[in-house]
């Protein structure tokens, strides 16, 4: 069984830059959540995404944005990227919404530096 | 609205010392409660969790109690080993789609 994975690994860009990020949601797993999580602090919740829609909303400004596709795998986009957007990007996948009790599994984080 | 509070690090202990790490959480109703480990260089690991009161989650030797009375969900382990050097996050989901996470404890354990 294939786990969460992310890519890229690393990404470096300066502001006002648009950047695209990607998760491959572990098999079977229907549902996709994205994480920011800055230098020192917890991961605050962006989005989720259920069989290609939004399914929830953080308190993030709508230059975040993302997709689903059809096998679940998902992009966080973001756009006129600002220095605090710097963070390490976690995706999380589960089957079924997460209004319930399903557990997320976290991929490894795509580390976002914007200069 | 909902909060998670974690006692702060560095904590650094000797092989075989106990481990307290103190979470408390403010949220109405009844969340479910968690406790998250991230190993440098991976991502984040579902350790234990809780999903009602006086409840105890328990994994790897892990142990946390849902202590509604005193609103805290605290990490305990008898015996730590240089493996468990890790940060942890306490983190609480009320109803909806989000894990609420704390700031998260950093571990050091040394041989």
């Amino acid at each position: 069984e294939t786990g969460v994975t992310q890519s890229p690994t690393h990404l470096i860009k300066t502001r006002g830059q648009q950047v695209t990020l990607r998760c491959s949601s572990q098999s079977g797993h229907n549902t996709v959540s994205w994480y920011q999580q800055a230098l020192g602090q917890g991961p605050q919740f962006i989005f989720q995404y259920y069989r290609e829609e939004e399914n929830g909303r953080g308190n993030f400004p709508p230059r975040f944005s993302g997709l689903q596709f059809p096998n679940y795998s998902s992009e966080l986009n973001v756009n006129a990227l600002e220095l605090d957007d710097s963070a390490l990007y976690l995706c999380a996948s589960s089957l079924g919404r997460t209004g319930g009790d399903n557990e997320q599994f976290f991929g490894p984080g795509t580390r976002l530096t914007v200069l | 609205g909902d909060s998670v509070t974690q006692m702060e690090g560095p904590v650094t202990l000797s092989e075989e010392a106990f481990l307290t790490i103190n979470c408390t959480y403010t949220a109405t109703g009844y969340p479910s409660l968690f406790w998250y480990v991230q190993y440098p260089g991976e991502g984040l690991q579902l350790l234990l969790k809780a999903t009602k009161a006086d409840d105890k989650g328990s994994n790897k030797g892990f142990e946390a109690t849902y202590r509604k009375e005193t609103t805290s969900f605290h990490l305990e382990k008898g015996s730590v080993q240089v493996s468990d050097s890790a940060v942890y996050f306490c983190a609480l989901k009320h109803s909806g789609y989000a894990l609420n996470f704390g700031k998260g404890t950093s571990l050091l354990v040394t041989p």
